[in-house]
């Protein structure tokens, strides 16, 4: 069965530096991924989009890696700041199944001033 | 601008009456719509998504239904709600018409407590 995993355990950095959010997966074939900002009591908020045959995706301080062969991705929020402590979720949309969109369990990251 | 309303935003139920929580979105035609549920802690699990009115896809054989009795409103139901059934029920929707790229778009969820 499809499995998608993220790190359990919470993130902390310091403001200002990069934060690293990684997300892989098994038996899948992607269509594409997505990552999402989920705050405490409030539904998720999409972030970015990467196709299968794209390698990188950025959006001002947000970047996102697609490894298709590690069966990967990786996020990063570059200068990153307070604001930025949620939870973070990836999503994988597969081949035959693209009106279905599956979660990993999050990445919660806490940035300290 | 398309909206999405999902209520109640919490709600207490005793062990075996029934429950019924909707969502509607505003602003866009023919969606693809979904329930997901999230346990304390855990990720999101896609319970049904609906491509159009009447045409529903259960994920999880499990103690709870859905409907879409109109083309931009979800319904998910249960008959007896166990305490399994406790959870943060989040509605959302997504451009259907076959469109594969697009994102997700959530309601801001319903905390159930079934006690």
């Amino acid at each position: 069965s499809q499995k998608i995993e993220q790190n359990s355990e919470a993130l902390n950095i310091q403001e200002g530096k990069t934060a690293t959010l990684t997300c892989n997966y098994t038996n899948y074939s992607p269509a594409y991924l997505q990552w999402y900002r989920q705050d405490p009591g409030r539904g998720p908020v999409f972030l970015l989009l990467i196709r299968e045959n794209e390698k990188e995706k950025r959006k001002e301080r947000l970047k996102v890696t697609f490894d298709t062969t590690l069966k990967q991705s990786l996020f990063h929020i570059t200068a990153s700041q307070p604001a930025d402590s949620a939870t973070y979720l990836c999503a994988l949309s597969f081949s035959g199944g693209y009106n279905k969109l599956i979660f990993g369990a999050g990445t919660r990251l806490a940035v300290h001033p | 601008s398309q909206t999405i309303h999902q209520w109640p935003a919490t709600l207490v139920q005793p062990v075996g009456s029934p429950l019924s929580l909707e969502c509607t979105v505003e602003g866009t035609s023919n969606p693809n719509l979904y329930w997901y549920r999230q346990a304390a802690g855990r990720g999101l699990q896609l319970l049904f998504y609906s491509v159009g009115i009447g045409q529903i896809s259960s994920e999880v054989p499990q103690n709870l239904s859905a409907s879409r009795p109109q083309d931009r409103q979800f319904i998910l139901s249960s008959k007896k709600l166990l305490l399994s059934d406790s959870g943060f029920y989040l509605c959302a929707w997504k451009v259907g018409d076959g469109v594969i790229n697009s994102p997700l778009h959530f309601g801001n969820g319903t905390r159930l407590t079934v006690t």
